[in-house]
């Protein structure tokens, strides 16, 4: 079971530069989310998705943009990456939206932006 | 308010000995709250998870006491080992329809010493 896939591990930017970061999972899981993890902070939600065509904003959403074209893939784009954009991503899914539901983290995208 | 305050951000316990990690929160209308253990490199996985009908919840060496009142609730992990050595975050979600989200604490690192 390859659950909840995201790629690349590391990632350096420069400021102003442009990424995709994949997020695939194969449990066939409605809702998928993306995290991101400072120090001191713990995780905060950027974005999130109930179904394929449907997303939708979480606590921390400017400088990123996501779309939700199937079931397994929801990628996080940064459109022009900047210093404070530096930390470590989380893609996560579950069965449903309810917070109750597991949700399934990925190993994770470490992100330098210089 | 919608913080949860975890604490302390780091600890050290000997191996048998019992850690205690703290959360506090001050939205009554939270209705779930769940523990999720991070190793490095890994993803969050979730650990224990409790309702605030219950005031305590124990699965093998660990529990969750939790306690309504004080708007507070706590991981004991009894007979620590080296092995339980990771970040934990404490976690707390309105219901379903009241658009719940995980509000994640800033995290303890626990390391325990053989």
């Amino acid at each position: 079971n390859a659950g909840v896939t995201q790629t690349p591990k590391f990632q350096v930017l420069k400021t102003g530069q442009s990424m995709t970061l994949q997020c695939a999972q194969d449990m066939n899981h409605e809702y998928m989310s993306w995290y991101r993890q400072d120090p001191g902070m713990g995780l905060r939600l950027i974005h999130y998705s109930v179904g394929a065509g449907i997303t939708d904003q979480g606590e921390v959403p400017n400088g990123y943009n996501v779309s939700r074209s199937t079931t397994e893939d929801f990628p996080l784009r940064l459109l022009s990456a900047a210093p404070s954009q530096t930390s470590v991503y989380f893609c996560a899914s579950s069965y449903s939206p309810h917070p109750r539901d597991i949700q399934y983290f990925g190993a994770g995208t470490r992100l330098s932006v210089l | 308010q919608q913080q949860v305050k975890q604490s302390p951000q780091s600890l050290i316990v000997q191996k048998g000995g019992i850690s205690i990690i703290n959360c506090a929160y001050e939205n009554t209308a939270f209705d779930y709250f769940p523990w999720y253990q991070q190793f490095p490199g890994k993803g969050p996985a979730l650990l224990i998870a409790i309702r605030p009908d219950v005031s305590e919840k124990k699965e093998g060496r660990f529990t969750i006491s939790f306690n309504k009142s004080a708007k507070q609730f706590s991981l004991h992990i009894m007979d620590s080992q080296p092995g339980d050595s990771a970040t934990y975050f404490c976690a707390a979600s309105l219901s379903y329809n009241q658009g719940g989200k995980l509000i994640f604490g800033q995290g303890t690192e626990l390391s325990v010493k053989p």
